[in-house]
């Protein structure tokens, strides 16, 4: 069964930083690019940010430029996302989500919630 | 960016009615790369729809999607009582891929 299991969220003050894991299962984790995305409470999907299959490029959206780096550990079938000056307006459910084979994001992780709260 | 603007935002209907949902796109979707997805409370989304009209692996051919260039289309022929959901759309053929707002599919 192809699973993603994300962890590391919690509540963490404005300006601290968090590391979000997402751990790959039931697939050839290296052929595939990854991706980020996080919705606030009772809002919308907003993409953060994806990797290609070997980690040598990635993209972010404008809102997390600079704060945010996605890396991927293929030895260990895990992607992560390291949270750094984060701000009242990153806290989110984040999801994990695989590129899909065909188009479109699929599967996604069941979320971790980050809240950014003093 | 493209901005995906869905309507309406609430969809009110029955069990057994046909639920046709629009997602407009300010701008035209490259090689109509256009995914529906549903979410339910609590849940994180579900891939329905890829390529604007071909049906996910496991998805009811209760649902279809259509459209190209900027208009597209998420029809639900027959609502059971698991359909009563969210509803987004998502295109990824530029980049930055961008999501609408969502449509609310609840009971009438």
């Amino acid at each position: 069964e192809v699973q993603l299991v994300e962890s590391g969220g919690g509540l963490v003050q404005p300006g601290g930083s968090l590391r979000l894991s997402c751990a790959a299962s039931g697939f050839t984790f290296n052929t595939y690019w990854m991706h980020w995305v996080r919705q606030a409470p009772g809002k919308g999907l907003v993409w953060v940010s994806h990797i290609n299959s070997d980690g040598s490029s990635t993209n972010y959206a404008d809102s997390v430029k600079g704060r945010f780096t996605i890396s991927r550990d293929n030895a260990k079938n895990t992607l992560y996302l390291q949270m750094n000056s984060l701000r009242s307006e990153d806290t989110a459910v984040y999801y994990c989500a695989r590129n899909g084979s065909r188009g479109g994001f699929d599967p996604w992780g069941q979320g971790t919630l980050v809240t950014v709260s003093s | 960016e493209i901005v995906l603007t869905q309507s309406p935002g609430t969809l009110s209907l029955s069990p057994g009615e046909r639920a046709t949902l629009s997602c407009r796109a300010s701008q035209s979707v490259i090689s109509s790369y256009l995914a529906w997805y549903q979410q339910k409370p609590g849940q994180a989304p579900r891939l329905l729809i890829y390529g604007a009209s071909s049906r996910a692996t496991g998805i009811p051919d209760r649902f279809s999607g259509s459209g190209s260039g900027t208009d597209f289309t998420l029809t639900i022929s027959r609502l059971e009582p698991e359909d009563f959901a969210v509803y987004y759309c998502h295109q990824y053929g530029n980049s930055p891929g961008t999501f609408g707002q969502g449509t609310k599919v609840e009971i009438k």
